[in-house]
């Protein structure tokens, strides 16, 4: 799986937008871009996933460059209980259970 | 809405000592995973099972690991003689890709805490 680079931390106020980076410029063509999160010690938890094109959810939105180098999540209004460690993953699907390889993220705080 | 959940909580034990950790994925899911966590370090995948059977594992499941899905419900990882260094968080996680590659959301559990004296 491509190696993934993220800032290691980050600040946002409650209610602007956070924008978390993530440079990734070994993947390949099967790779997909999946970003979890961290919130203090529990189980990480799936925010997005993308392949080629900008996708979006009720959670957040995910912007990848057209040559995918890199992506960007994107959390619309933060509140602090997105306060959390946010993981850029890269990942290929094998035809069965594929494992997610976690960096060390970057930490988020929200503040008032 | 359905979730993973992993018993217990908190396990204590001595080293040396077997323990067992338990977990109840998803019903309708079909792979799943343990990764661990020690305290303040990275999450760290374990093993990955389909089908009653391991489909991949890291360097650090060694002998001393082992993984078991007894029933059709429960999903446990062994360690047969602890060490100090087993201290951790253990995350079960489970995912459905019976409908193709483009999602691999895995669904974790709250963990269990391993505590080994």
């Amino acid at each position: 799986d491509a190696k993934t680079t993220q800032p290691t931390s980050m600040d946002c106020a409650e209610g602007r937008a956070a924008n978390l980076p993530c440079n990734h410029s070994t993947i390949s063509g099967n790779e997909y871009v999946y970003w979890y999160r961290q919130i203090h010690s529990q189980g990480p938890q799936y925010i997005i996933h993308g392949l080629k094109n900008n996708e979006t959810n009720e959670m957040a939105s995910l912007i990848i460059t057209e040559d995918r180098k890199s992506s960007t999540l994107i959390l619309p209004h933060a509140t602090l209980r997105d306060t959390a460690v946010y993981y850029c993953i890269v990942s290929v699907w094998a035809g069965t259970a594929s494992k997610l390889t976690f960096g060390t993220g970057t930490r988020l705080q929200v503040t008032l | 809405e359905p979730e993973v959940t992993q018993t217990p909580s908190h396990q204590v034990t001595q080293m040396g000592q077997e323990v067992i950790l338990r977990c109840v994925p998803i019903s309708n899911h079909l792979y799943f995973y343990w990764y661990r966590q020690i305290l303040g370090q990275k999450v760290e995948f374990l093993v990955s099972f389909y089908n009653n059977e391991i489909s991949e594992k890291s360097e650090i499941f060694d002998d001393q690991f082992s993984v078991e899905r007894p029933d059709g419900s429960n999903f446990t990882l062994k360690i047969r003689s602890t060490k100090l260094e087993d201290s951790a968080m253990y995350f079960c996680a489970s995912s459905d890709l019976s409908w193709g590659p483009t999602n691999n959301e895995q669904f974790f559990g709250p963990g269990t805490r391993l505590t080994v004296l």
